[in-house]
This record gives structure tokens, sequence and C-alpha cells, in this order.
């Protein structure tokens, strides 16, 4: 049961322009959304997140979108740049803050 | 700033060989987990542990076990190393309810 859909394995993004990142859930009982990043050969880090009573958080160029209606997530990176290119996850943690469930991740490649 | 340290970048086992995976963190985090990431997959958790001698299984607890002795120390230990283990490995701790520090990750590869 896959709770948790990246759908989007890869996206190419120009440098100066936007990246829109999606992940759809199925669980209503995720209170807080997250993503991270993560560049080869380390460990992700923690970017951005936004709970469940928002529909929007902003952090310089990121912003999180959360439509809860539509069980969506989304991230916009505004403007792109090639130090942006990594794999991007998104995470849901459930109510009981144990469980946190990762999306399978969107690589993420902004051409100069 | 948090620090997550796992002990190896690269390993290459054999096939039915014991392997142990060792993360530490120096910031007195109670909780830690072990994830593996594989592509198409995500990060998915092994084990993770609330306290010292504490371990609770996760999603993928097949053929590992996991060790927590010492709050700071979290070690996973792969039985009997098989080919569908290699993978990315990668520890965790964490303080507030969602705020993971990850480790750099352990390339296994067993051949």
């Amino acid at each position: 049961d896959q709770q948790v859909k990246q759908n989007s394995p890869s996206l190419s993004v120009q440098e100066g322009r936007i990246s829109i990142l999606n992940c759809d859930y199925t669980n209503s009982m995720f209170d807080y959304f997250l993503w991270y990043k993560k560049y080869p050969a380390e460990g992700p880090t923690f970017l951005i997140s936004i709970s469940s009573i928002k529909d929007k958080n902003e952090d310089g160029r990121f912003t999180v979108f959360l439509n809860k209606s539509a069980k969506h997530l989304s991230l916009h990176i505004v403007p792109s740049q090639p130090g942006d290119s990594a794999v991007y996850f998104c995470a849901f943690v459930d109510t009981g803050g144990f469980k946190t469930i990762f999306g399978a991740g969107t690589r993420l490649f902004v051409k100069a | 700033d948090v620090k997550v340290t796992q002990s190896s970048r690269y390993l290459v086992k054999r096939t039915g060989e014991k392997v142990f995976l060792e993360c530490v963190q120096d910031m007195d985090h109670e909780n830690m987990f072990w994830y593996r990431q594989d592509p198409g997959l995500g990060l998915r958790l092994i084990y993770f542990s609330y306290d010292v001698k504490m371990k609770e299984k996760g999603d993928i607890p097949e053929g590992y076990s996991v060790s927590r002795e010492k709050k700071e120390r979290f070690s996973l230990i792969l039985e009997s190393a098989s080919t569908n283990q290699t993978s990315m490995y990668l520890c965790a701790s964490r303080d507030r309810e969602w705020g993971y520090t990850f480790g750099s990750g352990t390339r296994l590869t067993v051949v």
C-alpha cells in the first residue's frame, strides 16, 4: 500500500526558471510535510516543512504548498540555480511522530 | 551543528558474511534510525531506537538486526549478507518530531 507517490523520477529546468516538484499522498493522518535534498555521496538534508494547518510556507527561493483536499504537496524553487541540482524527497510524518514516510525521490537537473 | 557519523563510506562484502554498520551522533538525541535508499523506492525504514537498549522494527527489518548499547551509537547488523542487501544505508538521529539529521551514508555492495 503506497501511501506516498512522487511520480516524476527526474526533472530538467533551465537556470533562472521555476522548478516544481510534486508528491501525492493517501493518508489523512499526516501532520507534518517535509522536503529533503540529497547530493550524491551525502545524506539527505532538511530543506523546508509545512504543518497540516497551513497551506503555504516560504523560505527564500523555496516555497512549499499543501493542498489537503487534493492530498497534494509541492515544492517550488524560484529562481532555480545549478547548485539546486540534487535528488529531492518529500516526507510525511504521521500523527504518532515516530514514522516518517519518504517518497521515491525526484532528481532535479538545473541547466546553466 | 549535529553530526551523525557513519564509520564507512563504501563497503564490499561477500555473500554470507556478517556485516556491521556503525553510526554515532554527538548531540544526545534519543531517537536513532536506519534507512536504506534504493532507486525508485526512496528511503525505507529498517529499524529505529528511541532509547538505549530499545529497538523497534521498521518496514523492512528482515535480514537485519540492531544494537544500541550507548545513547550515541546505533549499529546495524546484517546477520548473513545477501546480494539483495546491496544498497545505500543511511543512519539518522532526531531531536524534534520530524527534525532528522542524516549521516553521509554507507554504500554496501554484497558480491
